[in-house]
């Protein structure tokens, strides 16, 4: 399977616990997207990095979240603290990052976190 | 502002043909797309089109996009039980399509 790749699928955390997710994009592909869906919503763009480099964060994006992308390759989001309100599904995007162009981007399946 | 507004549900008897329709505010926007979301599944991408494109075919899909009013359509031609999911429309906000701002979803049931 060559997709966007999450782990893990699901997670359940208590209120106050730290969380981290992993991405791993489609080999190549030199950007990487974080967004948030909650239930009945479209996705919302949280961050998105140009190979190693976080070059855009969301207002969305508390001091209690933080992503990292340290090679280039793979991707976590850490949430620390975590709060009910942060129960959603996490999606991961890649895209291959041309300079013009659709620079398509591919989703893996998500992590969905419940906070209880 | 950025806003991408769709009707959140559609029923169609198999066979016939679905029509889903999104309305975006934000005329810089440079590609606009269709995903699809199915239970379970991640995002997939249907189809996209550019802005200076009046219509994009691409075997059952249809893409209409009426830029002076800011409205985009898909058009699913002999829609099955296969095509029920949820449909989300997107519009690029920068010329790299860096971030995408994401409509509400469709939801689309499809009925025997």
């Amino acid at each position: 399977d060559t997709g966007v790749s999450q782990d893990p699928r699901h997670k359940i955390t208590k209120r106050g616990q730290n969380v981290t997710f992993r991405c791993d994009p489609i080999s190549e592909h030199n950007r990487l997207y974080w967004y948030r869906q909650t239930l009945g919503q479209g996705p919302e763009f949280l961050t998105y990095f140009q190979n190693e480099a976080q070059l855009e964060k969301s207002r969305l994006l508390s001091d209690r979240f933080s992503a990292e992308r340290p090679k280039g390759s793979f991707s976590t989001l850490e949430i620390q603290r975590t709060e009910q309100g942060d129960s959603a599904m996490y999606l991961c995007a890649s895209s291959m990052g041309q300079g013009s162009g659709t620079d398509t981007q591919y989703f893996g399946p998500g992590t969905r976190l419940t906070v209880l | 502002g950025e806003d991408v507004e769709q009707s959140l549900f559609l029923s169609v008897r198999e066979g016939d043909s679905s029509v889903i329709n999104c309305t975006y505010t934000d005329s810089s926007s440079t590609y606009l797309y269709w995903y699809k979301q199915e239970p379970g599944a991640g995002l997939q991408l249907l189809t996209y089109i550019f802005s200076n494109m009046d219509m994009k075919q691409d075997q059952r899909l249809t893409v209409l996009l009426n830029k002076k009013d800011k409205h985009l359509s898909l058009r699913i031609a002999d829609t099955q039980t296969g095509d029920s999911a949820i449909y989300f429309c997107a519009e690029s906000m920068d010329g790299n399509n860096r971030k995408l701002i994401w409509g509400l979803g469709t939801s689309l049931a499809v009925n025997p």
